[in-house]
């Protein structure tokens, strides 16, 4: 079954630019999707396919995906950016969605 | 903007089924599909399936032997059934708007404790 993999914890301090990176075979080959989901909140979509920015999202966020990694990067990071990120594939050869494990982002 | 809520009883009995409502205003259920995703107490997210407005659907294969969905369009809902639950279902359950693609809007979850 596809795996995706992503670091539990990143940390950054407010005004850097903090990167999250999602493992997965071949996963330049897939359409990534990123969430974000504050404490006690539901999920956000905050890009899709790749690098879309869904509409409200703000410049800050953006996403590439090749080869083995997709990567969300978040510039100019600030404390309200403190969140759980996850990024989410369609396994079209298991017919199922696909999720990573979550990367934590603390801003220092 | 669609908003999305997710209902039904928040305590289950083991080896008893459990039902969700996911009630969607705002928009059409129509020509869209739709998500459950369920989140246990402090880990990941866990995709459950997705069911199309005609009543297509498509299953966790993990979850596929106790899971069925269904969709009324005239009320604009879509409903989550889990049979035979354990303490390992005891989860936030989520519904989504959105299928093989990107889950666009989401509801805020509805908490499921399984427990005697």
């Amino acid at each position: 079954s596809y795996v995706l993999t992503q670091p539990p914890s990143v940390s950054e301090a407010p005004g850097k630019t903090a990167m999250i990176t999602c493992g997965g075979d071949n996963i330049g080959r897939k359409s990534v999707h990123w969430y974000q989901q504050k404490a006690g909140q539901a999920p956000v979509l905050i890009i899709h396919f790749d690098s879309g920015r869904p509409s409200g999202i703000p410049e800050r966020f953006s996403g590439s995906n090749s080869g083995n990694t997709a990567t969300l990067t978040i510039s100019r990071v600030e404390v309200g950016d403190e969140a759980d990120y996850y990024c989410h594939v369609w396994d079209s050869s298991g017919d199922r969605a696909v999720f990573g494990g979550g990367t934590r982002l603390t801003v220092l | 903007q669609v908003n999305l809520q997710a209902s039904g009883p928040g305590l289950v009995k083991p080896s008893e089924a459990l039902s969700l409502t996911c009630t969607v205003s705002g928009g059409s259920i129509d020509t869209y599909y739709w998500t459950w995703i369920r989140q246990p107490p402090g880990k990941g997210l866990e995709w459950i399936g997705y069911i199309f407005s005609s009543g297509s659907t498509t299953y966790s294969p993990s979850l596929k032997s106790r899971v069925s969905m269904s969709v009324d369009t005239s009320a604009n809902q879509f409903s989550l059934r889990l049979s035979s639950v354990t303490a390992a279902d005891t989860a936030l359950y989520f519904c989504a708007r959105g299928g093989p693609g990107d889950l666009e809007f989401w509801g805020q979850g509805a908490l499921v404790t399984v427990s005697s």
